[in-house]
């Protein structure tokens, strides 16, 4: 069955830092994923998404992933963390069959001045 | 372009009341789907709809009616209400090919006494 794991449920950082976020998803054939952001009482916004091809995709406010086949991976990374970014990060897979999007629990993200 | 729009955006209900949240888009966007998003369970598929006419069950949807007979609108009807449906209801569209991202509603806070 198509899943989506997120190990780390609370991730703190400094202001500056990098930061990595892990996805694995569990998942037949090629899937499109997606990661989101929810900013506390806020809907979800798209921050990336991956379909195909190059796979390292851009995304706003400075974030990349990259999608690992071989490892089943769908890592979110940003270089440097702003204050701003303190939110929940929810990682999505889309599966091509349903049409159903199936969501990771979620890291919420802590950043530290 | 208001994008999806869910109403009421916060609710008190008592056990045993029945209620509707509404949900409306204006991207003509031709699915849509209703989650509910618990701590530490990330969102999980209630209901959702492929077209007008057409609905299906999500992951958790006991408890729950759907009906879909325009494009723009999908409510979300709650029965009989229980403590167990206290949670955050996000409504979500998106257009109907391959590996569309959804765009999300504010969401629904609803809390059964």
């Amino acid at each position: 069955a198509q899943s989506v794991t997120q190990p780390d449920i609370h991730i703190t950082v400094s202001e500056g830092a990098s930061l990595e976020l892990r996805c694995n998803y569990s998942y037949g054939a090629t899937p499109y994923l997606f990661w989101y952001v929810q900013s506390p009482g806020q809907g979800l916004q798209l921050l990336l998404k991956y379909f195909s091809g190059d796979t390292l995709v851009q995304g706003i406010k400075g974030f990349e992933a990259e999608f690992k086949r071989s490892q089943s991976s769908f890592n979110l990374r940003k270089p440097s963390v702003h204050w701003s970014d303190a939110a929940e990060y929810f990682c999505a897979c889309l599966s091509s069959n349903t049409g159903k999007l199936i969501f990771g629990q979620g890291t919420t993200l802590q950043v530290k001045p | 372009n208001a994008g999806v729009t869910q109403t009421p955006k916060f609710q008190v209900l008592k056990t045993g009341q029945s209620m509707t949240l509404q949900c409306a888009q204006d991207m003509n966007h031709e699915y849509m789907s209703w989650y509910r998003q618990d701590p530490g369970m990330g969102l999980r598929l209630i209901h959702y709809s492929v077209g007008a006419g057409i609905t299906d069950q999500g992951e958790v949807p006991n408890g729950y009616n759907v009906s879909r007979s325009t494009t723009e609108d999908f409510p979300l009807r709650l029965l009989s209400a229980a403590p167990s449906q206290t949670s955050v209801y996000f409504c979500a569209s998106r257009k109907r090919q391959e590996g569309q991202p959804q765009h999300f509603g504010d969401g629904t806070r609803l809390s059964i006494l």
